[in-house]
C-alpha cells in the first residue's frame, strides 16, 4: 500500500537556525498540507498547497516558514530562523484530487527539537 | 469556525468490552467527519469517514462511527475491545462547502484497553 514518507524522522537544531522537513506524497496525490502537533497537544493545521501554490494557510504560519515542491516530488517545509516554540512533530498528509471529501493520508512525522 | 470537541481525555475498557470514544463537532453547513489513530511515535492512521449518506460508517480494525446530525456527534465504536486498541484517537472535520480542504482536530482520547 503506498506510503507519505517524511525525513527526517527526528531533527535537534540550534534556535534560530534553518531547518527544512521533506516529504514525499502519494505518487497520484496533488494536495498537500502540513500539520503539526506540539507535544501532548491537538494536531494543527499548517498550511495546504496544491497546483505550486498556497491553497491555505493557518495564523501559525508566518513570514519564517515556507513551503515549495522543488522537484515535483519532494514536498517541504522551510523554517527559516527556528524558535523554542517550533518544537513539535511535523506531519505531512496528501490526498488525490477527487474533491475535498478525499481522505488526507499523513506521513509519519518528523520530530523537531529546538534548543 | 469549525471544531471539534473530544469530552474524554482517556477512556479505560477491558478487552471484549465494547468501546465508544466520544466526538462531537461544530461546522458551518454539513461535515466531513474522519477518525484517525495514532500509535505510540507512529503518524496518524486514518480509521474512517463519513461523507454522505449511511449514518453508521464501518472501517478498518472492527472500528464503526455513527452519524448523528441532531446532536453533532460522530461517536467512534467498536463491539469488543482488543489490548492492540490501545493508542490516541483523534476526530477531525472539515465542512462539505467551500474551497478550503484543512482538517480541524479534536484534542485526542487516549484509549486503553486491559485484559
Amino acid at each position: 500500500e503506498p506510503e507519505v514518507t517524511q525525513t527526517p524522522s527526528h531533527q535537534v537544531t540550534q534556535m534560530g537556525q534553518e531547518v527544512i522537513l521533506r516529504c514525499v506524497p502519494i505518487s497520484n496525490h496533488l494536495y498537500f498540507y502540513w500539520y503539526r502537533q506540539i507535544l501532548g497537544q491537538k494536531v494543527e493545521f499548517l498550511v495546504s498547497f496544491y497546483n505550486n501554490e498556497i491553497s491555505e494557510k493557518s495564523e501559525i504560519f508566518d513570514d519564517q516558514f515556507s513551503v515549495e515542491r522543488p522537484d515535483g516530488s519532494n514536498f517541504t517545509l522551510k523554517i527559516r530562523s527556528t524558535k523554542l516554540e517550533d518544537s513539535a512533530m511535523y506531519f505531512c498528509a496528501t490526498r488525490t484530487s477527487g474533491g475535498s471529501q478525499e481522505t488526507q493520508y499523513f506521513g509519519p512525522g518528523t520530530r523537531l527539537l529546538v534548543l | 469556525a469549525q471544531s471539534v470537541a473530544q469530552p474524554e481525555d482517556q477512556v479505560n475498557v477491558a478487552e471484549g468490552n465494547p468501546l465508544t470514544v466520544k466526538c462531537t463537532y461544530s461546522v458551518s453547513g454539513n461535515p466531513y467527519l474522519f477518525w484517525y489513530v495514532q500509535y505510540p511515535n507512529r503518524g496518524l492512521q486514518f480509521l474512517l469517514k463519513y461523507i454522505t449518506g449511511d449514518n453508521l460508517v464501518k472501517g478498518s480494525y472492527g472500528f464503526e462511527a455513527e452519524f448523528n446530525k441532531s446532536q453533532t456527534s460522530f461517536h467512534l465504536k467498536k463491539p469488543s475491545a482488543l489490548v492492540s486498541d490501545s493508542a490516541l484517537y483523534f476526530c477531525a472535520v472539515r465542512p462539505n462547502t467551500g474551497t478550503a480542504s484543512k482538517l480541524t482536530f479534536g484534542t485526542g482520547t487516549r484509549l486503553q484497553v486491559t485484559l
